[in-house]
């Protein structure tokens, strides 16, 4: 079975370009996270959905960011404009149901110049 | 503030001998510990789990201890063998993984031959 797929695994961009990272969840689960890690901060949640809906985005950092989950087969995180302070790792997750472990894509290493 | 924390950045253990990795929580709330593993350039992945109404839970070589007085946690890796040097993440949640699971930082464990 396929796990979490995430696109694109690197991307580098210059300050003030959009970016758009891409995530398809595995079939079934019904609940879907965005995290990111720095060397600073370790994993924040930064949104999550559950049937297609976001629930939390409380972790979004600024109006910068943003993240749709059009169909339970797919999600978009969108930072416009990016900054150099973006530069992290996002992973995206998915959930089988409302509890449990979460499964974890390969990642989204980004870094803006 | 960090609700879940692993003080120790890194530990170095060698193989066949028993690795210790410890967690230390805040938010009382929390009913639910993971902990996941994860290798350079990849997701983490899920490792073992406990939930609040117990002590103890044992898979193979991994055991996860809880301390709910002291709010600690810990993970036994006995024997240690060289394919579990990795970052070892302690997570909890306040809903079974509803909402999310909250991380520590991480732990880089490495098994020395």
């Amino acid at each position: 079975d396929a796990g979490v797929i995430q696109s694109p695994r690197h991307e580098v961009t210059e300050m003030g370009q959009e970016v758009t990272l891409r995530c398809k969840p595995i079939s079934g689960h019904n609940s879907l996270f965005w995290y990111r890690q720095t060397m600073m901060r370790g994993l924040e949640l930064l949104i999550y959905f559950n049937n297609n809906v976001p629930i939390d985005d409380s972790g979004m950092p600024e109006d910068r960011f943003s993240a749709k989950m059009p169909n339970a087969s797919f999600s978009t995180l969108k930072i416009q404009p990016s900054e150099p302070r973006d530069s992290a790792v996002y992973f995206c997750a998915s959930q089988p149901s409302r509890t449990g472990e979460l499964f974890f894509g390969e990642g989204s290493r980004l870094t803006v110049l | 503030d960090q609700q879940v924390k692993q003080n120790s950045p890194s530990l170095s253990v060698q193989e066949g001998r028993i690795s210790i990795l410890n967690c230390d929580y805040t938010n009382s709330m929390f009913d639910y510990f993971l902990w996941y593993k994860k290798y350079p350039a990849e997701g983490p992945t899920f490792l073992i789990s406990i939930s609040s109404i117990k002590d103890k839970n044992e898979d193979g070589r991994f055991t996860v201890f809880l301390n709910k007085s002291a709010k600690h946690l810990s993970l036994h890796i006995v024997p240690s063998q060289p394919g579990d040097s990795a970052v070892y993440f302690c997570a909890a949640s306040d809903g079974g993984g509803a909402d999310g699971l909250t991380f520590g930082k991480g732990t880089h464990l490495i098994i020395q031959p």
